[in-house]
Formats: C-alpha cells, structure tokens, sequence
C-alpha cells in the first residue's frame, strides 16, 4: 500500500522536551498539508507544502513550531518546548492532481 | 472564514436502518470531502463531491453547490459503520490548500 504514512504513531514525552514528527506522502503528491486535531473537534490546518515551499502557515503555528519538507519529499514537524496543550493527533495529508487530500493515520502526542 | 456546519451531532441507530448526514457551509467552496475517521482516529475518504451525485455501495453522497449544502446517505447500516462522519471543504480562492473542517457526526450502530 503506498498510503500516507506516519511515525511515529504514538509519542509521550515530558513538558519542555522537543518532539519531531515525519510523514511520507503517497508518492508524485506534490502538495502536503498538516492538521491538529484536539478531543472532540474536527481536524485544524496547520501549514502547506507545494513540493518543497511552504505556501501556508496557520496562526495555530505558534514559533515553537516548525515545518520542513527538503526536497519536496518526506515532511517533518519538529516542536520545541512543549507544553500540555501540545497534547493532540498530528495528522499527515497529502495531494496530486485533484483537489482531494489523503490522509495518514497520525501521530498521538501526550505531554506529561 | 467559511463556516462549516454538521448535523447532527450525534446519531443512534440500529443496524440496517438508513440514516441522513447533513453539510452547510456559507461560502462557496472549490472542494468537499467527506471522511469517515475510525476508531483508531485514521481520516478514511468518502467521497470528493465538490457538485452532483456520487454512490458507493451502500453510501451516496449530494453536494448542491449553489445551495451551500451536502448529504451523506448510509443505508443498511452496519456496526462497522460506527465512528465519526466529518465534512470539510475549502473555498473557491484558495483552491488547493486548508481544508475547513466541520464537527463531525457522530455515528453509533448497535445490532
């Protein structure tokens, strides 16, 4: 299967640590996207790739947090200093032709 | 920005009932997707159905655009069916980049 993937799935680590995340995207999608998704709510944008430029940046992404995609490839999603409100499913979609994104099955993050 | 509306919030049913998803949202819209996220929390796409009528197998799926809406229709509902039913859109000027999520449906079939 060549579906989103992301790792790791699962993250627990201590308030003020740094946390990096990786997602591949399906392969030839050149336009990758990251979500926030809290309890109960629907997913929330974070930032956008076109290949390697990063085109997008919500004010959810606050200046601990930082996006990269070198090469217009694989994707990471670094944050420094959590805190407890980091504490969330970081979700991995990506894109080609369509319109239609495509998502991995995300990263927990629990912040203790 | 554009608001995305989901109804209703919950919904119990048993199995092999029907059931009727409904999408507002007040802007016009490039993209609409319909996702049905497992238990596990994976996204699993629906439907992409910006306009008309798509059906696969037991679901279907209507986007009237100029209306600002869209339906999901489950029929013989199945246990498997259970989850969380978001739809998300984005808008006609920003083709291609954040999709605007909705608060989903939350979806319980007993047998």
């Amino acid at each position: 299967d060549t579906g989103v993937s992301q790792n790791p799935r699962h993250k627990i680590t201590k308030r003020g640590q740094n946390v990096t995340f990786r997602c591949d995207p399906i392969s030839e999608h050149n336009r990758l996207y990251w979500y926030r998704q809290t309890l109960g709510q629907g997913p929330e944008f974070l930032t956008y790739f076109q290949n390697e430029a990063q085109l997008e940046k919500s004010r959810l992404l606050s200046d601990r947090f930082s996006a990269e995609r070198p090469k217009g490839s694989f994707s990471t999603l670094e944050i420094q200093r959590t805190e407890q409100g980091d504490s969330a499913m970081y979700l991995c979609a990506s894109g080609g032709g369509s319109y239609e994104q495509y998502f991995g099955p995300g990263t927990r993050l629990t912040v203790t | 920005g554009i608001q995305v509306e989901q109804s209703p919030p919950d919904l119990i049913l048993q199995e092999g009932a029907n059931s009727t998803l409904r999408c507002n949202f007040s802007d016009s819209v490039n993209n609409l997707q319909w996702f049905h996220q497992n238990p596990w929390g994976q996204l699993i796409n629906l439907f992409y159905i910006p306009s008309g009528t798509k059906q696969n197998g037991r679901l279907s799926a209507t986007t009237v655009a100029t209306e600002r809406y869209s339906l999901l229709y489950i029929s013989s509902s199945q246990t498997t069916d259970s989850g969380v039913y978001f739809c998300a859109v984005d808008t006609e000027n920003q083709a291609g980049t954040a999709l605007i999520f909705g608060k989903g449906t939350t979806l319980s079939v007993s047998s």
